[in-house]
């Protein structure tokens, strides 16, 4: 019953290095997107993928990179992180239909110095 | 443009009190519509989901929420909070249709807190 597995839970970088966030379902959901949480700002859609091989952009998506080679997992590139780049950040995944409801990791804290 | 205004960043009640979240959306054609609650250090679980059946739906831990199309709303309610309520709940809405259907647009949350 793991759902949605995210990795690493917390990492801490310093300006200008590079990570690669990790999301990995074992629902076989076709749909997988990653989210940043900040202060009053609710949740954010960073990118989306609506099946392997495909990724389309969301409403944060300047900054950041993704890639979905297979259908299980979802990667969230940051190539040269930056101060404004320190949020929670969160991956979901859902069946390929807008009435299913999305499943949520439990998040990475990322603080960026 | 789809959008989602929650009144209300912060809500206090007494334990045993109604909770009431209040939740407005913006769309040209009824949308889906969800409730998340995020507890510290979580992530969001599902309350509960308007798909255009029943106007009123039951959720999970006794909350419940009512579509009202006139007013754009999509309200929670719990008619009595327990101190394990404590967390943030988040309005969400799916477009049914077109090259963004399946994405959420999340409101900016409302944190509940529960008096003793």
């Amino acid at each position: 019953n793991a759902g949605v597995t995210q990795t690493p839970k917390f990492r801490v970088l310093k300006t200008g290095q590079s990570m690669t966030l990790l999301c990995a379902q074992d629902m076989n959901h076709e749909y997988m997107y990653w989210y940043r949480q900040d202060p009053g700002m609710g949740l954010r859609l960073i990118h989306y993928s609506v099946g392997e091989g495909t990724t389309a952009k969301g409403e944060v998506p300047d900054g950041y990179n993704v890639s979905r080679l297979k259908k299980q997992n979802f990667l969230l590139g940051l190539e040269s992180a930056a101060p404004s780049q320190t949020s929670v950040y969160f991956c979901a995944s859902s069946w390929a239909d807008s009435n299913q409801p999305q499943h949520f990791g439990d998040g990475t804290r990322l603080s960026i110095l | 443009a789809q959008s989602v205004t929650q009144l209300g960043s912060h809500v206090s009640v007494s334990e045993g009190a109604l909770v009431l979240l209040r939740c407005n959306y913006s769309s040209s054609v009824p949308p889906y519509l969800f409730w998340y609650v995020q507890y510290p250090n979580q992530g969001l679980q599902l309350l509960l989901k308007y798909t255009s059946a029943a106007t009123l739906v039951k959720g999970i831990n006794g909350f419940e929420a009512e579509f009202k199309k006139s007013e754009t709303s999509f309200h929670l309610t719990k008619p009595s909070a327990h101190m394990s309520d404590a967390a943030e709940y988040f309005c969400a809405v799916s477009a049914r249709f077109g090259g963004s259907q399946g994405n959420l647009i999340f409101g900016k949350g409302t944190k509940l807190s529960v008096k003793p």
